[in-house]
């Protein structure tokens, strides 16, 4: 079955660390990926996406993923957390299969920056 | 520009009714999809429209459930004989087209309580 998982509930950085938010998937085929931050009472916003070409993707706020395909992840990064980061952070997967478009999301991690 | 646009923000209706959520997304975008998001998980897919008709249905749970997009824009999910496990917020999203490389842009819900 094709899927997404984000294996951390929850993650806690302090301001001005680095931060990690963690994506693996498994789907058949060339997947295209992206990464969504859900703020409180507020739809869901599109960081970045990977379709092709360079592994390293820049988005939107400092944000940028990593594509490894041998690992099948795509691990969202920050150098520099800010407490304005601090959501709900969604991986999708739109799988090879999909000529659709539809997304395939994981169950979101809870990014908590603390000052 | 406007975004997408979803009515009502909440909606509580009692076991067994009939309610419609209607989605407005941006003006020019041919494709539509409907996602539900329950407590806790992410988005999980219904039914993508490209243009009027419904190119993909296979998210639908039972035929309870159903979607219209008549004219290629507004769109309205229907729910008949509604339950509790329906309580859910209902998220639609809009792409200029469903090649699935271009982002989605999300409305801010309908949060539905089925008591």
């Amino acid at each position: 079955a094709q899927s997404v998982a984000q294996p951390e509930d929850q993650v806690n950085v302090a301001e001005g660390n680095p931060l990690t938010v963690k994506c693996t998937y498994s789907v058949s085929g060339n997947p295209y990926l992206f990464w969504y931050v859900q703020y409180p009472n507020r739809g869901l916003q599109f960081l970045l996406k990977y379709i092709t070409g360079d592994n390293l993707v820049k988005g939107s706020y400092g944000f940028e993923a990593e594509f490894n395909k041998s690992q099948t992840s795509f691990h969202l990064k920050k150098p520099s957390a800010l407490v304005s980061d601090s959501a709900l952070y969604f991986c999708a997967v739109r799988p090879f299969s999909s000529n659709t478009g539809k997304l395939i999301f994981g169950q979101g991690t809870t990014l908590q920056v603390k000052p | 520009g406007a975004g997408v646009s979803q009515t009502p923000s909440n909606k509580v209706t009692e076991k067994g009714k009939y309610v419609e959520l209607r989605c407005d997304p941006i003006s020019g975008h041919t494709a539509l999809y409907w996602y539900r998001q329950s407590l806790g998980q992410g988005p999980e897919f219904l039914i993508y429209f490209q243009g009027t008709g419904a190119a993909d249905d296979s998210g639908l749970p039972n035929d309870r459930f159903f979607a219209v997009r008549p004219e290629g824009s507004v769109s309205t999910l229907k729910i008949q004989r509604t339950e509790r496990g329906d309580s859910a917020v209902y998220l639609c999203a809009s792409t200029p087209r469903g090649t699935g490389d271009n982002e989605q842009f999300f409305g801010p819900g309908t949060r539905l309580t089925v008591l």
